[in-house]
């Protein structure tokens, strides 16, 4: 099975720098996923790391370590419309290509 | 650009309806998933499909259906709908390992009253 963690909710402030944890157990590893849901929208996909390691996309940024199951998504200066949820999501391992989400966090940006 | 279509937005249908949701891609892609999300539950897979005529069951298909006639499409069926159902239910389509991520559509709000 996988189970997979990050905080329900998050605030910040515009301008600012957050950072969303992900941390999950899963059988075999073949993949971690960030995804950003506006309210009412379907998910569009932010990052996905397989290798250890950050990757840098604009503001957004990702982090995976593998041996600690951990994972964090880094949103730098922060604005209005980044208000929305981010899922963390796993893919396991044995073939499988299915992603597994987590129930995803709800970061709410202050002016 | 990749494009996943289903066909509803919002449906509202009677509890032990048959309800057909339907769900299209563009890209060739092999995948495909139907997943329903509930507040507080985050997205749960109810099947999905590697090939055509291809199914598989995720982790709440009680109560659901699917079919892949098409590699294109890919429906999913309540047999008998009941309120408990009542969710938004997204699709989505992937190609490992060329295409990792998967792209959804835009979810149907579906209501049984």
């Amino acid at each position: 099975g996988q189970n997979i963690d990050q905080p329900t909710e998050m605030t910040a402030t515009e301008g600012a720098i957050v950072q969303i944890n992900c941390t999950y157990q899963t059988s075999g590893f073949n993949g971690l996923f960030w995804y950003q849901q506006h309210a009412g929208e379907a998910p569009t996909f932010l990052s996905y790391n397989v290798l250890d390691g950050l990757e840098e996309k604009g503001r957004f940024s990702s982090f995976l370590s593998r041996s600690k199951g951990y994972s964090y998504l880094l949103l730098k200066e922060l604005q209005m419309k980044d208000s929305a949820s981010y899922l963390c999501a796993v893919r396991g391992g044995g073939g499988s290509y299915i992603p597994t989400f987590g129930r995803g966090t709800s970061l709410i940006v202050h002016p | 650009d990749v494009k996943v279509t289903q066909s509803s937005r919002y449906l509202v249908k009677r509890t032990g309806e048959k309800v057909f949701l339907e769900c299209v891609q563009d890209m060739d892609h092999e995948n495909m998933f139907w997943y329903r999300q509930d507040p507080g539950l985050g997205l749960r897979l109810i099947y999905f499909s590697y090939d055509v005529k291809m199914k598989e069951k995720g982790d709440i298909p009680e109560g659901y259906s699917v079919s892949r006639e098409k590699k294109e499409r890919f429906s999913l069926i309540l047999e008998s709908a009941s309120t408990n159902q009542t969710s938004m239910y997204l699709c989505a389509s992937s190609s490992p390992p060329t295409v990792n991520e998967a792209f959804f559509g835009q979810g149907t709000r579906l209501t049984v009253v």
